[in-house]
C-alpha cells in the first residue's frame, strides 16, 4: 500500500501556456501532500507544502500566482504552472504522508513529471 | 533559514567496500533523520530513518548514526553491491504529534559501486 500517482510522466509545452500536474495517492488519504522541483543532479527543492482543504504554504522564492496548488480532497493535489518559460523546465515530484501513519513520517513520492517548456 | 548540508555530492567505492554518506542540520527542533535512495528514473524511496531519541539504528547493511549535540547524522553501507548505486539524499524534519511537518532535504550523493 501507499502508492502515490503523478501524471503525466512527461509533458512538453509552448511558453505562454498552462500545465496541470496531478499527484494522486491511489490507496491512502493523503491529508499533507508536498511539492518538490528537481534539477539535474540536484536535491530536492521543496516548493510548497499543500494540505487538504487549506491554502498552500509556499516556500520562500517561490511565487504562488506562478505555481498554483490545488488539494481539494485526500487523494488528490494539482500544480498548475501558469505561463510556463523556457526556465520552468525541471522536474518536478510530489510527496505525500498518509493520514493513517502520520506519526511514522515517511513520505511516498509520485514518479515525477518532467516539464519542457519550448 | 533551515539547511542540510550532504557530503560527499560523489562517491565511487569498490564492490564489498563500505559507503559513508554525511549530513549536518541547523534546525535544533529537528527530530526525524531519514534517507532517501533514488535510482535513475525512479522515484525515491525511504531506506532508513532515526529519531531523536536513538543514537544508532541498524538494518541488515545499512545503519545510520545520530549524533544530536554536532547536529550530525550518517549513512553506513557496508558490504556495498552494484544495486547499491543510486542517488541518496539525507533529509531533516521536526515531527510533532500533529503530524504535521516539512523536510529540509540534502543536497544528494551519487553513489557507484564499481564491479
Amino acid at each position: 500500500g501507499a502508492v502515490v500517482s503523478q501524471h503525466p510522466s512527461r509533458v512538453i509545452c509552448k511558453s505562454g501556456t498552462s500545465v496541470k500536474i496531478e499527484c494522486r495517492s491511489l490507496d491512502f488519504q493523503a491529508t499533507t501532500m508536498f511539492w518538490y522541483r528537481q534539477f539535474p543532479k540536484k536535491s530536492l527543492m521543496l516548493m510548497a507544502t499543500s494540505n487538504e482543504g487549506s491554502k498552500a504554504t509556499y516556500e520562500q522564492g517561490v511565487e504562488k500566482d506562478k505555481f498554483l496548488i490545488n488539494h481539494a480532497s485526500l487523494t488528490l493535489s494539482t500544480l498548475t504552472v501558469t505561463s510556463a518559460h523556457p526556465e520552468d523546465s525541471s522536474f518536478y515530484i510530489c510527496s505525500a504522508t498518509h493520514s493513517g501513519r502520520s506519526n511514522t513520517g515517511e513520505l511516498f513520492f509520485g514518479e515525477g513529471s518532467r516539464l519542457t517548456v519550448l | 533559514g533551515e539547511n542540510v548540508e550532504q557530503h560527499p555530492s560523489t562517491l565511487s567505492v569498490q564492490e564489498g567496500d563500505s559507503a559513508v554518506i554525511k549530513c549536518t542540520y541547523s534546525d535544533s527542533a529537528s527530530n526525524y533523520f531519514p534517507w532517501y535512495k533514488q535510482e535513475l528514473g525512479k522515484r525515491p524511496q525511504l531506506i532508513i530513518d532515526i529519531r531523536s531519541n536513538v543514537g544508532e539504528k541498524k538494518d541488515q547493511r545499512i545503519a545510520v548514526t545520530l549524533n544530536k549535540t554536532a547536529k550530525h547524522f550518517s549513512l553506513h553501507i557496508t558490504e556495498t553491491q552494484p544495486e547499491d548505486s543510486a542517488v541518496y539524499f539525507c533529509a531533516a524534519s521536526n515531527l510533532v504529534t500533529s503530524g504535521t511537518y516539512k523536510y529540509i532535504f540534502g543536497t544528494g550523493t551519487r553513489l557507484k559501486v564499481l564491479a
